[in-house]
């Protein structure tokens, strides 16, 4: 299994504003990602961070919105930047590990006035 | 239409008791059908992997069923405790790409 750590763990913020979340894996891992969950939907795959190139975007999101790093195999960080209310979510790092199971952090709840 | 279609949306049961959650998927290629447990505030925790050719798994007091043919899967939990008040995340795995659906939230009360 891996354990991911994220922070911030929640915080609030001004909208316009933009904040970095940043999630930490205790192993080297290979695939990384980004969901977005919000309120009474369900779990939206953002990027697949990739590890000294650029994240892989889903459609609907784009790299000026959320840049991601990812500088080694157990690091990465998302920004949600020039936020307004609509951004306010949770979101979550994710990894797969190798039988294919994939391990959440706990999630960062962002909430934007 | 989500891929991905959860029922109940939500489900309030008392201590002791069992319950089954029911996904639906409608897109194939198929190659495993997931559930997670999320509790509140927290990230999804695995629960059961399953691949087309397996019927049901087990992980403790949760019991998950899949019938690939009709494309519905199912989660029984046995004797419930007020611990498993949380969120049911069925996930559908294929062309290396997951669908989730939106939940059951389930509630256990005393």
């Amino acid at each position: 299994s891996a354990v991911i750590s994220q922070k911030p763990s929640r915080d609030i913020c001004q909208r316009g504003t933009s904040l970095t979340i940043q999630c930490q894996v205790d192993s080297q891992v290979t695939m990384m990602f980004w969901y977005r969950q919000q309120p009474g939907q369900s779990l939206t795959l953002i990027a697949t961070a990739n590890q000294g190139s650029e994240a892989t975007y889903e459609s609907g999101f784009v790299i000026d919105k959320f840049p991601i790093s990812r500088p080694n195999l157990t690091f990465s960080t998302l920004t949600v930047s020039n936020m307004s209310p609509e951004d306010s979510s949770i979101y979550l790092c994710s990894v797969l590990g190798y039988s294919g199971e994939l391990f959440f952090g706990e999630g960062s709840r962002l909430t934007v006035l | 239409k989500n891929q991905v279609e959860q029922s109940p949306q939500s489900l309030i049961i008392l201590e002791g008791k069992n319950c089954t959650l029911q996904c639906n998927y409608t897109v194939s290629p198929f190659s495993n059908l997931r559930w997670y447990k999320q509790d509140t505030g927290r990230g999804p925790v695995s629960l059961t992997i399953m691949t087309f050719s397996e019927n049901t798994k087990s992980n403790r007091r949760y019991t998950a069923t899949l019938d690939a043919d009709t494309k519905q899967s199912s989660l029984h939990i046995t004797a419930s405790q007020l611990s498993d008040s949380a969120s049911y995340i069925c996930v559908r795995g294929g062309n290396n790409r997951l669908a989730f659906g939106k939940g059951n939230q389930v509630v256990v009360i005393p």
